[in-house]
């Protein structure tokens, strides 16, 4: 079965810190791959996606993503975190015969100190 | 804001009681989804709605049965539920369903507590 797996859980940086945030899946033929974001008492939105051509993917709130199919590997990054940053962090993929669906990873709590 | 709208935004029902969920979209989406997240838990999908047809049901119990009226509204009726059933109750559109198709964007969620 397909997964995907955040392995940080919480992650705590100070204001200007660079962020890399890691996100593997588990699934051998063609994904599409997300990272959503979940402000404190918000909805979930979309930073950004990938589905195909350039694997270095610029999202909105100076966000990146880059996509290394060998390593099966979509691993979010920001150069420099800003307190409003704060958030939880939900990588996700939909790949293969079951297009329909979202499957998310676990997610990571990002605590920006000011 | 978010341009799907789920309401109620705080719903607390008995274990007896029968209440629904409503969800709303005008972006000429016609794919609609309910997922559900537990506390400090991914979302986990629900039901998939495709041009107002259930074309996805993941094992869901029939306490919870879904509703399409029309293309910009998806219901989920609730009865009966037991206490494990407390949630945050998602809705998600996307164009359609399909590779190539996603994004989907999210409501806020009805924040569900059985009692």
């Amino acid at each position: 079965a397909q997964s995907v797996s955040q392995h940080n859980h919480h992650v705590i940086l100070s204001e200007a810190a660079s962020l890399e945030l890691g996100c593997n899946y588990s699934y051998g033929g063609t994904v599409n791959l997300f990272w959503y974001v979940q402000y404190p008492g918000q909805h979930l939105q979309l930073l950004l996606k990938y589905f195909s051509g350039d694997p270095l993917v610029k999202g909105i709130k100076g966000f990146e993503a880059e996509f290394i199919k060998s390593k099966f590997s979509f691993n979010l990054r920001k150069p420099s975190v800003q307190w409003s940053d704060t958030a939880e962090y939900f990588c996700a993929v939909n790949a293969g015969d079951s297009s329909y669906k979202l499957i998310f990873g676990s997610g990571t709590r990002l605590l920006v100190r000011p | 804001d978010t341009e799907v709208t789920q309401t109620p935004k705080h719903l607390v029902m008995g274990m007896t009681n029968k209440k629904s969920l409503k969800c709303e979209q005008h972006m000429g989406h016609r794919a609609m989804y309910w997922y559900k997240q537990k506390a400090k838990k991914p979302p986990e999908l629900m039901f998939v709605y495709s041009y107002e047809k259930l074309s996805i049901n993941e094992s869901v119990p029939s306490r919870f049965s879904p509703e399409c009226p029309n293309s910009s509204l998806l219901n989920l009726h609730l009865h009966a539920l037991q206490p494990e059933d407390s949630a945050l109750y998602l809705c998600a559109s996307s164009q359609v369903i399909g590779v190539g198709n996603q994004p989907q964007h999210f409501g806020d969620g009805t924040r569900l507590s059985i009692l």
